[in-house]
């Protein structure tokens, strides 16, 4: 596609429940990164994968949060058993891996009632 | 230990002024410092980026100012329109290690 794709753009979710956040990068982008925006805040990193390499997690807050990256593409962010302070929009960017600018897709707001 | 501190946390300028945004890190392996732009429910867009082998860079109203001594770079917007309304974020990262630290925002109000 032209642009990273994220979906959904919105979820509600209850509390104690898992979510999924889908984010589909730019083809040929070999780097994929997942942020977190809380609101009025800044972005904050979760986590990064390269090509095959192993990904870096070191910005996953919790045991709560997983992601994995298929075939090199598409990527899911798993949330276990949200909790209210996961409300957040969840930003997914993509880039060649040879450095330079990310590009962003519209982030999934999700909302932990 | 927060790596990209901005300020300010908000500004307003009116139509026609300069809007100035300032940014300062720590790391000095950083080699790569873009800006961004958010418009409310969209993700941030690069803007534009500068490396620290340059004291300054220019595209049409936008300005980055970049002091290697003082570990300070600056975004400057020439003209300020209505249109430039959004929150901008400075980022710093190591561009082979390709991961991006943000300062926290500016949200930005030009007045008409």
């Amino acid at each position: 596609g032209a642009g990273v794709s994220q979906s959904p753009s919105n979820k509600v979710t209850e509390k104690g429940k898992d979510v999924e956040l889908r984010c589909d990068p730019i083809s040929g982008h070999t780097a994929l990164y997942w942020y977190r925006q809380s609101l009025g805040q800044g972005l904050e990193f979760l986590i990064y994968f390269q090509g095959n390499s192993a990904p870096d997690k070191s910005g996953l807050p919790s045991d709560r949060f997983s992601a994995e990256r298929t075939g090199g593409s598409v990527s899911t962010l798993t949330i276990q058993r949200t909790q209210q302070e996961d409300s957040a929009v969840y930003l997914c960017a993509s880039t060649f891996s040879t450095g330079g600018g990310y590009t962003f897709g519209s982030g999934t707001r999700l909302t932990v009632v | 230990q927060q790596q990209v501190k901005q300020s300010p946390q908000s500004l307003i300028v009116q139509k026609g002024g300069i809007s100035i945004i300032n940014c300062a890190y720590e790391n000095t392996a950083f080699d790569y410092f873009p800006w961004y732009q958010q418009f409310p429910g969209k993700g941030p867009a690069l803007l534009i980026a500068i490396r620290p082998d340059v004291s300054e860079k220019k595209e049409g109203r936008f300005t980055i100012s970049f002091n290697k001594s003082a570990k300070q770079f600056s975004l400057h917007i020439m003209d300020s329109q209505p249109g430039d309304s959004a929150t901008y974020f400075c980022a710093a990262s190591i561009i082979n290690f390709n991961k991006f630290y943000f300062g926290s925002g500016t949200k930005l109000n030009v007045k008409p």
